[in-house]
């Protein structure tokens, strides 16, 4: 297995375009997790999924955002109607559910200009 | 509400010396903690982790040590290598492991 990945790994929009992301985590792990992350920040909490079933989510998330993970296997996260505040790098982490080490994607970092 | 915080944003260790790198947390709830660390352009790689009913845990050149009554953890890095030279950040979680708070992280130089 080569890991969790992200496509793209990098986005430039421009404000008030719809932006979607994915996130392919390791194969046998059924907990994936999304996190933003600006610049001398640590990672910050958006979702949470367990298999297919979206079970957190942070009260901070704009109705904005919105995260699938259709058949507990990929993930795509979507930012509708973007915002110079959505630039950020976007993480994705998975893990097994009798484990709490997460394992981080590259990122995908989204510039809004 | 930052219910993980790391206070000293960076640190310059001597290669070969100690690197001890701290956390404090605002949440008696916590049940986990992890240790990440974080190359540029790159996402976090975990690194070691304690359970809240231990109070130390060792890999390698590693140690995480945690005083659940001062609600403070703290990494140890013996000895030191330039390798090691990253942004380190702590996460804490409840037991059910749904949500991780990270800290704002500590920048670690070390000095060949």
């Amino acid at each position: 297995d080569t890991g969790v990945s992200q496509d793209p790994r990098h986005k430039i929009t421009k404000r008030g375009q719809n932006v979607t992301f994915r996130c392919d985590p390791i194969s046998e792990h059924n907990r994936l997790y999304w996190y933003r992350q600006t610049l001398g920040q640590g990672p910050e909490f958006l979702t949470y999924f367990q298999n297919e079933a979206q079970l957190e989510k942070s009260r901070l998330l704009s109705d904005r955002f919105s995260a699938e993970r259709p058949k507990g296997s990929f993930s795509t996260l979507e930012i509708q109607r973007t915002e110079q505040g959505d630039s950020a790098m976007y993480l994705c982490a998975s893990s097994q559910t009798i484990f709490y080490e997460q394992y981080f994607g590259p990122g995908t970092r989204l510039t809004v200009t | 509400d930052q219910q993980v915080k790391q206070n000293s944003p960076s640190l310059s260790v001597q290669e070969g010396r100690i690197s001890i790198l701290n956390c404090d947390y605002t949440n008696s709830m916590f049940d986990y903690f992890l240790w990440y660390k974080k190359y540029p352009a790159e996402g976090p790689t975990f690194l070691i982790s304690i359970s809240s009913i231990k109070d130390k845990n060792e890999d390698g050149r590693f140690t995480v040590f945690l005083n659940k009554s001062a609600k403070h953890l703290s990494l140890h890095i013996v000895p030191s290598q330039p390798g090691d030279s990253a942004v380190y950040f702590c996460a804490g979680t409840l037991i059910t492991g749904n949500q991780f708070y990270f800290g704002t992280g500590t920048s670690l130089t070390v000095i060949p």
